[in-house]
């Protein structure tokens, strides 16, 4: 079974403050990506990555920036937290190539972060 | 040209009956539209897919109904249980882009 994982199920930061949020995926997959999620919004696309080193700009990408060291974490930065950002945030993985496959995003349970 | 619209945001049904959620989209690019079920303090899991070659899939009780000509897609789920209560997304993509674009999402509610 696919496994991701992330580093805290609950998070309680202060405004301005630096947060990481790690993710890491056990199968080997090349595409990683952050999502945050609130009430009535759905899923919205932070960023993402398809490799190594690599990093795309999602849907809002402003106030957020992500690392990508090795093929297994991908990590999700808030570079100054604030009250804007308290949300879950979700990770998932994919396969990389075309096929239903590599539709399938495999999800970790979240983390959600409180800003005060 | 790249939102799904999903429908309703929330809805409860009677243990035995049939929810259905309805989304909807306008680009006729894409040919994959999955459907996925949270549970509360997990992430989203793939439940079933479609592609637009096919109008209906069934799996178990769950069932995709897909109109190419409207650009809407359904889940139904028969014999609904308290067990499936759950938010439901809907979401679309290509299968040269690994994106998926999400629906809002329905949170359901099966009463027993």
């Amino acid at each position: 079974d696919v496994k991701v994982t992330q580093s805290s199920r609950y998070l309680v930061k202060r405004t301005g403050e630096k947060v990481f949020l790690e993710c890491v995926q056990d199968m080997d997959h090349e595409n990683m990506f952050w999502y945050r999620q609130d009430p009535g919004l759905g899923l919205r696309l932070i960023y993402f990555s398809y490799d190594v080193k690599m990093k795309e700009k999602g849907d809002i990408p402003e106030g957020y920036s992500v690392s990508r060291e090795k093929k297994e974490r991908f990590s999700l930065i808030l570079e100054s937290a604030s009250t804007n950002q308290t949300s879950m945030y979700l990770c998932a993985s994919s396969l990389q190539g075309q096929g239903s496959l590599s539709n399938e995003q495999f999800f970790g349970p979240g983390t959600r972060l409180t800003v005060l | 040209q790249q939102q799904v619209k999903q429908s309703p945001q929330s809805l409860i049904v009677q243990k035995g009956g049939i929810p259905i959620i309805n989304c909807a989209y306008e680009n006729t690019a894409f040919d994959y539209f999955p459907w996925y079920q949270q549970f509360p303090g997990k992430g989203p899991a793939l439940l079933i897919a479609i592609r637009p070659d096919v109008s209906e899939k069934k799996e178990g009780r769950f069932t995709i109904s897909f109109n190419k000509s409207a650009k809407q897609f359904s889940l139904h789920i028969m014999d609904s249980q308290p067990g499936d209560s759950a938010t439901y997304f809907c979401a679309a993509s290509m299968d040269s882009n690994y994106q998926l674009i999400w629906g809002a999402g329905t949170k359901l509610i099966i009463k027993p």
